[in-house]
């Protein structure tokens, strides 16, 4: 197993641009989740997945956007960064609510 | 949602036990303690979790107190890779929403 994965490790965006994050895994997991992580600061969740076709808001949401049309990928969209979405962004998946969460290995963004 | 408090940094002596303190005082039944620990900015790894009764598997123990107010994770022998950001953390049974990590315990292990 893979495990979590995350593509780009890295990316550099203008602002205005925008790019998706990818995340898949490959442990038939129901529940996905994007965190971005600011510098000295915890984890803080942007949205979520329960299962395919179903997403919702975490605490951060704005300006990002995602699907789940499968089990396996739960992309992250940036429809027009911003330099306060500069950040590093984790995907997570777990079995189920109170399963321990898989974490993938981080997307480092920087939007100038 | 319960949330919880961490000291901001301790350190330990290499090879001695490290304790890490937490207090989730408004921790509800049905809530879970869990504990995560990130290295050097890659991905949150899972050590442990519970919800009432003391817990042990091969990284580390967790004891959780009767009122299951505080808890503290236990390193028996702490190592120099043990050196990373641990994170307590409660999460409701029935709604995946409401993770909530804090800023977490800076955890130096000193040789």
């Amino acid at each position: 197993n893979a495990g979590v994965t995350q593509t780009p490790k890295f990316q550099v965006l203008k602002t205005g641009q925008s790019m998706t994050l990818q995340c898949a895994q490959d442990m038939n997991h129901e529940y996905m989740s994007w965190y971005r992580q600011d510098p000295g600061m915890g984890l803080r969740l942007i949205h979520y997945s329960v299962g395919a076709g179903i997403t919702d808001q975490g605490e951060v949401p704005n300006g990002y956007n995602v699907s789940r049309s499968t089990t396996e990928d739960f992309p992250l969209r940036l429809l027009s960064a911003a330099p306060s979405q500069t950040s590093v962004y984790f995907c997570a998946s777990t079995k189920g609510t109170t399963e321990t969460q898989y974490f993938g290995p981080g997307t480092r963004l920087l939007v100038l | 949602d319960a949330k919880t408090t961490q000291p901001t940094s301790m350190d330990c002596a290499e090879g001695r036990a490290a304790n890490l303190p937490c207090n989730h005082s408004t921790i509800s039944g049905n809530e879970y303690v869990y504990w995560y620990r990130q290295i050097h900015s890659q991905g949150p790894q899972y050590i442990i979790h519970g919800l009432k009764n003391n817990e042990t598997n091969e990284m580390a123990s967790l004891i959780i107190t009767e009122d299951r107010k505080s808890s503290t994770l236990i390193l028996p022998h702490a190592t120099l890779r043990d050196t990373a950001v641990y994170y307590c953390i409660v999460r409701v049974s029935s709604s995946y929403d409401k993770v909530i990590f804090g800023p977490g315990t800076s955890l130096s292990v000193i040789p």
